[in-house]
């Protein structure tokens, strides 16, 4: 089996319920957070985005929100999933070539 | 986004070998990077990779353990030298998103890679 999320914080959450993945960060110069979802076997693919003036975003069944007073960065699912299930990660961005430090990671368990 | 494709998918290596690890973008980008993820932990980034000048590791990374080839705008390879077992992990590789104003990265599916 992978050993993605092994050791990761474990969020547990009901089919058809909501989720919040929270995640701090560090550098209170980033101005540009992604949140990331890794399946199984897989590489991170990009979920949704955000820039430092801006506080809140929205995609398809997710929502980014950001608190820069408190560095602190969330990611809402909306009607979680089974397929939701993954590890998600924050990343962010303090700028100038796109490197882009990766938080510890959270595991969804979606439980049908 | 651009599509990657990492080549092998998985190995499994003596200690002491090197193998070396593909990636194939299908359209043309700046900038490529390298990361490395331990068994249960997040993605750590080795080092980033410009076409035509040599790349630029992190802290902790060195030249001669994780060699970098960039001779192309689609292709880029990582060498992992005299593994040892502490090496075993997942290798990703990912560029930039490329488009405007986005410094999104976009990962390929890594390479597994397993040292006895």
């Amino acid at each position: 089996g992978e050993s993605v999320g092994l050791h990761l914080p474990t969020l547990s959450v009901q089919e058809g319920d909501n989720s919040i993945i929270n995640c701090a960060y560090s550098n209170s110069a980033s101005d540009y957070f992604i949140w990331y979802k890794q399946e199984s076997g897989k590489g991170p693919q990009f979920i949704i985005d955000i820039r430092s003036n801006m506080d809140k975003r929205q995609g398809q069944r997710v929502t980014v929100l950001l608190n820069k007073t408190v560095k602190h960065l969330s990611l809402q699912i909306a009607a979680t999933q089974p397929g939701d299930s993954a590890v998600y990660f924050c990343a962010e961005n303090s700028g100038g070539y796109q490197k882009v430090t990766f938080g510890t990671g959270t595991k969804l368990q979606v439980i049908p | 986004s651009a599509v990657i494709s990492q080549k092998p998918s998985r190995d499994i290596c003596q200690r002491g070998t090197s193998l070396t690890i593909q990636c194939q973008v299908d359209s043309q980008v700046t900038m490529m990077f390298w990361y490395r993820q331990q068994p249960g932990q997040s993605l750590t980034l080795i080092a980033t990779a410009n076409q035509g000048s040599e790349a630029t590791y992190e802290s902790g990374f060195v030249i001669d353990k994780f060699p970098i080839s960039r001779p192309n705008l689609t292709f880029s390879t990582l060498t992992v030298s005299n593994m040892s077992p502490e090496d075993s992990s997942i290798y990703l590789c990912s560029v930039e998103g490329g488009t405007s104003g986005t410094d999104t990265q976009y990962f390929g599916p890594g390479t597994r890679l397993t040292v006895l």
